[in-house]
């Protein structure tokens, strides 16, 4: 099965900050992978797909990017209902595996 | 409206099944695959299983290959995970999401159901 590892678990952040998150995976996964924002009692929603893709619909200050092993979340400027957990996800093989989650939290 | 919506859940005893439905509407049906993903409380999600668009092929999780069953009806759009002999461990909110077929890219769960809680416990 392939792992994926987030990083960090959680991080504290301001209106305004610039985050990256870092998702990396056992082995190689090519842009296989999707990023998602979950908020307390919410179903996860689609930020990202094919690794870089923005979703429909999702604000611009989201981009992700990497290929193979290693990818990146970036919120440019956040936003106060940005502060939620997201979470990657590999679709190059089953089963398919998520991250463990970061929990953006306001500083 | 594009939408999932999941039934089925409830507060079980271990060693019993269940069945959980996602009924699907606004959109083909046919042209996309159905997964279950889990989240067990104050944890992350765990992607549980998937049937393709056809219904010709399933996989699973190793934490339930063996004890649950998904199937889909095209002509009633929608799609049943039967779980059974349930562990303490099964216990989650289990959301059912669609996943459209390519080989060229990976396009994303882009529309999930609420979810439907599954309690197992004595």
């Amino acid at each position: 099965d392939i792992q994926m590892t987030q990083s960090p678990s959680s991080v504290s952040a301001s209106v305004g900050d610039r985050v990256t998150i870092t998702c990396r995976a056992s082995q190689g996964i090519s842009s296989w992978l999707a990023w998602y924002q979950q908020k307390p009692g919410n179903a996860p929603k689609l930020l990202i797909y094919a690794a870089s893709t923005l979703q429909y619909g999702v604000p611009s200050r989201f981009s992700g990017g990497g290929s193979g092993t290693v990818f990146t979340l970036t919120i440019s400027s956040l936003q106060p209902e940005d502060f939620a957990t997201y979470y990657c996800q590999q679709a190059k093989s089953f089963p398919y595996t998520f991250g463990q989650g970061t929990k953006l939290e306001i500083k | 409206q594009v939408q999932l919506v999941e039934s089925g859940g409830g507060v079980v005893q271990p060693g019993k099944s269940l069945t959980l439905s996602c009924a699907a509407s606004g959109f083909t049906f046919t042209n996309y695959d159905i997964h279950w993903v889990r989240q067990a409380p104050g944890k992350g999600l765990e992607w549980v299983a998937v049937i393709r668009s056809d219904g010709n092929k399933e996989y699973y999780a190793d934490s339930v290959k063996g004890r649950s069953t998904i199937s889909r009806d095209n002509s009633k759009k929608t799609v049943y995970l039967r779980m059974n002999s349930l562990r303490a461990e099964d216990t989650a909110v289990y959301y059912c999401t669609r996943v459209g077929r390519s080989v060229v890219q990976y396009s994303g769960m882009d529309v999930w159901g609420q979810g439907t809680t599954v309690a197992v416990s004595s």
